[in-house]
């Protein structure tokens, strides 16, 4: 089945304790992209990789970090949460078809810093 | 960057009523028009979208006209039915542009179908 998974679902952690959100899509897709997901603020992009070792800032970088080593796996790292990085996380993935750009997103990681 | 604008935040409609939500985006080189829809506690998913040589698209109750000039496209319910119930999502995208990975949602409209 074609599915974004990841992992963890749910997850409380304290400020400052490093952590990571993994990614995995099984459809070949050279595009993935994380997310994050808060009240009247809409789904804004953190950050995206467009192939192996190519990824840029979203609109809200600050305070996360990235790798694409592999093209099925994007990794979310917050080096040193913090109470504000407190959200609803998706990752998504997509095959550029030149006019086409549908978003498959994982199931979403609801983490709580505190 | 795109700047995104969705309209109106929260919807609130009786079953069997239509529903019209507009997005307004300011990139003239977008050529790739997605709603997405999001049930409460699911991911978010992809239901209709439109090219921008297309000026409108159905899909049995929904249906995307798109006006480039005026540079806004809008998502049209009918017969609306509680599991319409939702958060709706535009993106407006340049596919074919060398920087389509910077994607911008707009800040999505809550619509609730009352029975």
């Amino acid at each position: 089945e074609a599915q974004v998974t990841q992992n963890p679902r749910y997850l409380i952690t304290v400020t400052g304790k490093k952590l990571t959100v993994t990614c995995s899509q099984n459809m070949n897709h050279e595009y993935m992209s994380w997310y994050r997901q808060d009240p009247g603020l809409g789904l804004r992009q953190i950050y995206y990789s467009m192939n192996v070792e190519v990824t840029d800032k979203g609109d809200v970088p600050e305070g996360y970090k990235v790798s694409r080593k592999e093209k099925r796996n994007f990794p979310l790292i917050l080096e040193s949460p913090s109470p504000n990085q407190t959200s609803l996380y998706f990752c998504a993935s997509s095959l550029r078809t030149g006019w086409n750009t549908e978003a498959f997103f994982g199931q979403g990681t609801r983490l709580t810093v505190v | 960057g795109e700047n995104v604008e969705q309209h109106p935040s929260t919807l609130s409609v009786q079953e069997g009523d239509s529903a019209v939500i507009k997005c307004t985006y300011s990139d003239s080189a977008s050529n790739y028009f997605p709603w997405y829809k999001q049930e409460l506690g699911k991911r978010p998913q992809l239901i209709i979208d439109i090219r921008s040589n297309v000026g409108e698209k159905k899909d049995q109750r929904i249906a995307v006209t798109l006006n480039k000039t005026a540079k806004h496209f809008s998502l049209h319910i009918t017969e609306t039915q509680p599991e319409d119930s939702a958060v709706y999502f535009c993106a407006p995208t340049n596919a074919g542009g060398t920087s389509y990975g910077k994607l911008t949602f707009g800040q999505g409209t809550i619509l609730t179908v009352h029975p």
